[in-house]
């Protein structure tokens, strides 16, 4: 029962351009959000968070939209670069359920951002 | 300021042996999960220590078994390898009630 989906496995854009990435969840008790980074050969780093009170988290060229009747949420990076280039997992956990900080992911998109 | 260390950061094992993992979680935090990648998956929970003891566990088998100790590090076992169980084990740090984990950069294990 895979409970976080990120039904693209790869993504392509150019440079300058923006990058959209997406999520969706399916249990509704899920109350934060996370997006990890991961380059081969390092462990993921964290890169932007979202609280289910909140419908919008921007930290510089990072947005994260959460859409709660739609169980979805995205990852905006804008302008986008080649360092950019990474394997980006969406996060979620449920604090109700003394679920604190387990976090389950979704098995990833591989974003490449091209010259 | 170190972040999460693991060690090895790659092991070879047969079928059948036991293999412990090691973890020093990032300078201040006090809890440490560990957790599954296999390839082309996100990552899996496993289960979390606190205080020395697993507060939490996900869908793993006992095979799975774990240690965290008083300076907070922590060791993973998993006995009676099974081919199935190569991935990358990551093992995560956090503390102070901030949901945001810190990951090591993880130990590969290959069952052959």
């Amino acid at each position: 029962d895979q409970q976080v989906k990120q039904n693209s496995p790869s993504l392509s854009v150019q440079e300058g351009r923006i990058s959209i990435l997406n999520c969706d969840y399916t249990n509704s008790m899920f109350d934060y959000f996370l997006w990890y980074k991961k380059y081969p050969a390092e462990g993921p780093t964290f890169l932007i968070s979202i609280s289910s009170i909140k419908d919008k988290n921007e930290d510089g060229r990072f947005t994260v939209f959460l859409n709660k009747s739609a169980k979805h949420l995205s990852l905006h990076i804008v302008p986008s670069q080649p360092g950019d280039s990474a394997v980006y997992f969406c996060a979620a956990s449920a604090s109700f359920s003394g679920g604190y900080n387990k976090l389950i992911f979704g098995a990833g998109t591989r974003l490449a951002v091209h010259p | 300021d170190a972040g999460v260390t693991q060690s090895p950061t790659h092991l070879i094992k047969t079928r059948g042996q036991q293999v412990t993992l090691r973890c020093s979680p990032k300078s201040g935090h006090d809890t440490v999960s560990w957790y599954q990648q296999a390839l082309g998956q996100g990552p899996q929970f496993i289960f979390q220590y606190y205080e020395e003891e697993e507060r939490q566990r996900g869908n793993f088998p006992d095979r799975f078994s774990g240690h965290q100790f008083p300076n907070y590090s922590s060791e993973l076992n998993v006995n009676a390898l099974l081919l199935g169980d190569s991935a990358l084990y990551l093992c995560a740090s956090n503390g102070g009630g901030s949901e945001k984990l810190f990951f090591g950069s993880g130990t590969q294990l290959s069952v052959l």
